[in-house]
């Protein structure tokens, strides 16, 4: 069964940098699209962007455009998002979210990882 | 002003039916965009539960009830997720998504209490 499995909680102060995995198994890895959704406590879905493990390529959302990196290893099917110069308002629960190219069916969530940024 | 804006709840009883809105902003039209709607209960990732564009271009999702649906209302720019014959287990937040100027934009989500 297809399984999106994402690393643990992260704790980082202010300006530092968090490294979030998600391993892909059930399906081809490079056959599906990865997206990354963040939600603060009690707040709505917010998308910082996609990759698609195949090519590599990727697209960010415009406001974190700079300080967002997406990349793979195809080799263990995982892949990652990389979110630098935290601030306090980038605590979040991290999402990846896995799509077919040029679309929005995405049907299978990881289970969440909880970034906290604190002094 | 945001792309997409959904009520911020909506309550309805048992065994009725509830229409959640989104309505996207002003000068973006509804007709072509393909809208998605996800499910989120609490503690849980979201639930991709349908895509609506027409009556000929639309998705359930996976193990989704038929009693989920989408439509659109052009009068009003809005895409709807319509919920039949509602159970409390629906009851959870509902966000609607489209693909707008190269990025996924979401709606602020609908809070939904089964009463």
């Amino acid at each position: 069964q297809v399984q999106l499995v994402q690393s643990g909680a992260e704790v980082k102060k202010p300006g530092a940098s968090v490294k979030v995995s998600c391993k892909a198994s059930g399906y081809i890895f490079t056959s599906y699209d990865i997206n990354w959704v963040r939600q603060a406590t009690g707040q709505g879905l917010e998308w910082l962007g996609w990759m698609d493990p195949k090519s590599g390529n990727t697209g960010y959302a415009r406001k974190f455009q700079g300080r967002v990196t997406m990349t793979r290893d195809t080799s263990i099917n995982t892949a990652y998002m990389e979110l630098s110069s935290l601030k306090s308002d980038d605590t979040a629960v991290y999402y990846c979210a896995r799509n077919p190219s040029f679309t929005g069916d995405f049907e299978y969530w990881g289970q969440g990882a909880l970034v906290t940024v604190s002094s | 002003q945001a792309v997409l804006t959904q009520p911020s709840s909506l309550s309805a009883s048992p065994g009725a039916s509830a229409s959640l809105t989104c309505t996207l902003r002003s000068g973006i039209n509804v007709g072509t965009y393909m809208i998605y709607w996800f499910q989120q209960k609490p503690g849980s990732p979201p639930q991709f539960l349908l895509n609506y564009r027409s009556d000929s271009d639309k998705k359930q999702g996976s193990g989704v009830p038929s009693r989920f649906s989408g439509s659109k209302d052009a009068s009003a720019n809005a895409g709807i997720l319509l919920i039949s014959g509602l159970q409390s287990e629906d009851e959870a937040d509902y966000y609607c998504m489209m693909w707008h100027s190269s990025t996924w934009e979401f709606g602020g989500g609908t809070k939904l209490t089964v009463l």
